[in-house]
């Protein structure tokens, strides 16, 4: 059964940092693996999405990495924003379905 | 392009009584659409698989009598709580599937805060 699993739960930077999401996962069998944005009391919003077959995905300032023989996916964000607090979720996709980790939530201060 | 909607976006409802959310594609078609569950703190819980045409699958522990499903258009999917207690009060948010280039995709709704009294 895929397990995914999220690291730090809660995580508190000044502004202007860069810094690392981490997901793991114990099934590597996977078809894609999803980063999503949730804002208190909202739905997803979809960050980057990366294929079985690619290693990384890139959009603005946002930097996603997929190791699948090791389990492992990295969100990077550079020079983070006070915009940026919000709580990341990662999801691994098996033949359509979506194992979501608990999440990191961020708080970026000014 | 790929935009779900949720209605309604929050619901208050007695105990005991039955709510229906539905969930639609607005611009595609969706053989398959997916029911999550999401408690305080909590990530999303896969309550059920729904599949236009046919009678959805639910996930273990998910009590199919309670949460009634139904797909009947390729663009529709609903969700009952029947008798809803205090305890159904959550977020629930419902994705379609589509297929894109290389895999399927789940495009996700805005969700709705059912809040049972």
């Amino acid at each position: 059964k895929q397990e995914v699993t999220q690291i730090p739960a809660a995580l508190s930077v000044p502004e202007g940092e860069n810094l690392v999401l981490n997901c793991s996962f114990t099934d590597s069998a996977i078809y894609n693996l999803q980063w999503f944005r949730q804002d208190p009391g909202k739905g997803l919003t979809s960050l980057l999405l990366i294929q079985s077959s690619q290693r990384e995905q890139t959009s603005g300032r946002l930097n996603a990495s997929l190791d699948k023989s090791s389990g492992r996916s990295t969100l990077y964000i550079a020079a983070s924003q006070p915009g940026d607090s919000a709580t990341y979720l990662c999801a691994v996709g098996s033949q359509g379905n979506l194992i979501f980790g608990k999440g990191t939530k961020l708080s970026v201060k000014p | 392009g790929a935009v779900v909607s949720q209605h309604p976006s929050w619901v208050i409802c007695k105990s005991g009584t039955s709510v229906k959310i539905e969930c639609r594609s607005l611009d595609f078609q969706a053989t398959t659409m997916f029911w999550y569950r999401q408690f305080p703190k909590q990530s999303l819980m896969l309550m059920a698989t729904s599949n236009e045409g046919s009678k959805a699958t639910y996930e273990q522990g998910v009590e199919k009598d309670k949460f009634l499903i139904n797909h009947a258009s390729l663009t529709l999917s609903t969700l009952t709580v029947t008798s809803a207690h205090p305890e159904d009060s959550s977020f629930y948010i419902c994705s379609a599937m589509a297929y894109r280039t290389y895999s399927y995709e789940q495009y996700f709704g805005p969700g709705t805060r059912l809040t049972v009294t």
